[in-house]
């Protein structure tokens, strides 16, 4: 119950295209789900986060799309860019677990120019 | 890297040494964790702390301890190392302090990379 589940483990996409994430959860109980980029060599950072009262959040050319009933969530890169190469990992996260983040297993991106 | 530093960044050692990771911040921030990041696993739990001398287990705790004896310090320590916890590590710290969405977010530390040989 306490896994978060994402996918595609890897994506190739051309420049200017739409990147697609996805990821799944089990847990009911969680009200806040971020994802976060890293590239190679630094630790990961917040990209953008959203809760469950809310069905998408958006912040330049990054959307969250928020399905609650299907317990699914995903991270839309509109006009993909070069730079966007890095790996996004999802998480979830509810208030009374001491702020634990769980994580997915990360999506490496890569953008073809 | 919002004032989080570690130490060493690379280590190598062998199997059955005792190693210690220093996690370092200068944010005041009450929470710390300790992550180990493996392919496919993503970033997974090993122990997080929430205040001086307050600390629990995570998702892969076993063949770890962790030590925080001031805000601004987090130790993790590989009691006899092995070569599966050859891994990169990353610190991360958060305020749950802030309102709202920002005492969620966590800020990494640059990692260590840990070959056990």
């Amino acid at each position: 119950q306490q896994q978060v589940k994402q996918s595609p483990q890897s994506l190739i996409v051309q420049k200017g295209g739409i990147s697609i994430i996805n990821c799944a959860y089990e847990n009911t109980a969680f009200d806040y789900f971020p994802w976060y980029q890293q590239f190679p060599g630094k630790g990961p950072a917040l990209l953008i986060a959203i809760r469950p009262d809310v069905s998408e959040k958006k912040e330049g050319r990054f959307t969250i799309s928020f399905n609650k009933s299907a317990k699914q969530f995903s991270l839309h890169i509109m006009d993909s860019q070069p730079g966007d190469s890095a790996t996004y990992f999802c998480a979830a996260s509810r208030m009374d677990s001491n702020y634990q983040l769980i994580w997915g297993a990360g999506t490496k991106l890569i953008i073809k120019p | 890297d919002a004032g989080i530093t570690q130490s060493p960044r690379h280590k190598v050692t062998e199997t059955g040494t005792p190693v210690t990771l220093r996690c370092h911040q200068t944010e005041n921030h009450r929470y710390m964790y300790w992550y180990r990041q493996d392919p496919g696993h993503g970033l997974r739990l090993i122990h997080y702390s929430y205040g001086v001398k307050d600390t629990d287990k995570g998702e892969v705790s076993d063949g770890y301890s962790v030590s925080r004896s001031k805000t601004e310090d987090f130790l993790l320590t590989l009691e006899s190392a092995t070569s599966s916890q050859t891994s990169v590590y990353f610190c991360a710290i958060s305020d749950a302090a802030r309102r709202g969405d920002r005492g969620y977010e966590q800020y990494f530390g640059p990692g260590t990379r840990l070959t056990v040989t």
